[in-house]
């Protein structure tokens, strides 16, 4: 059973402190989303890749946070240095999306990271 | 900018009903519209993908309409579970861009 898999589930750090999460896709999708859940703003997208190039990251803070897809099973989001703000749950999901002019298909999430900084 | 609603907030209902969950968006450009299920501590989970050309979708007692000219969508659970309390959500991915917008989603409780 084909899933969007993403470690670690649950971290509290300090505040100051690198916090990474990984993601990897369903294989063979092409597309790869990062979204933040918080109860005030619900899901907000961060960043999208398509084909490991990134093409949207503009919902994410540029001075602390970081995405990137090193290859095709594993994406990542870094927050140096992390706030108590940024606690949230990080959800990682992937799709197989066909050229701009098509509808798409189904977009896959994973169980997210919660993240808390204290 | 899209912006995606639903309504209501939340919902409680007896077991046995069937129910109607709202959503709207206000561009109908859309590509797709698709419903998800989010059970707490939870990720989520996809229920139906409606494409813009399509007028409705069904998996089970599951029925999901799209009427993208007014900018409706409405998901209908017939014969109502206890298992079917989560929180729903609609997003909606927009035309010129792969992302899905979100709405803030209705939290389902079916009271056995």
């Amino acid at each position: 059973d084909a899933r969007v898999t993403q470690t670690p589930r649950h971290k509290v750090t300090e505040m100051g402190q690198e916090v990474t999460m990984r993601c990897q896709p369903i294989l063979g999708h092409n597309t790869v989303f990062w979204y933040r859940q918080t109860m005030m703003q619900g899901l907000e997208l961060l960043a999208y890749f398509r084909n490991r190039a990134p093409l949207d990251d503009s919902g994410m803070p540029k001075d602390r946070f970081s995405a990137e897809m090193p290859d095709a099973t594993l994406a990542t989001l870094k927050i140096q240095p992390s706030e108590p703000r940024d606690s949230a749950v990080y959800f990682c999901a992937s799709g197989l999306v066909l050229g701009s002019l098509s509808s798409g298909n189904t977009i896959y999430f994973g169980e997210g990271s919660w993240l808390t900084v204290v | 900018k899209q912006e995606v609603t639903q309504i209501p907030a939340a919902l409680s209902v007896p077991e046995g009903e069937n129910l109607v969950l709202n959503c709207s968006f206000t561009d109908s450009a859309i590509y797709n519209l698709q419903w998800f299920r989010q059970d707490p501590g939870k990720g989520l989970t996809s229920l139906l993908l409606i494409q813009s050309s399509q007028r409705e979708q069904t998996s089970g007692r599951l029925n999901a309409s799209l009427d993208k000219s007014s900018g409706r969508s409405t998901l209908y659970i017939a014969a109502s579970q206890p298992g079917d309390s989560a929180t729903y959500l609609c997003a909606v991915r927009i035309q010129g861009a792969q992302k899905l917008v979100f709405g803030q989603g209705t939290r389902l409780t079916i009271n056995p």
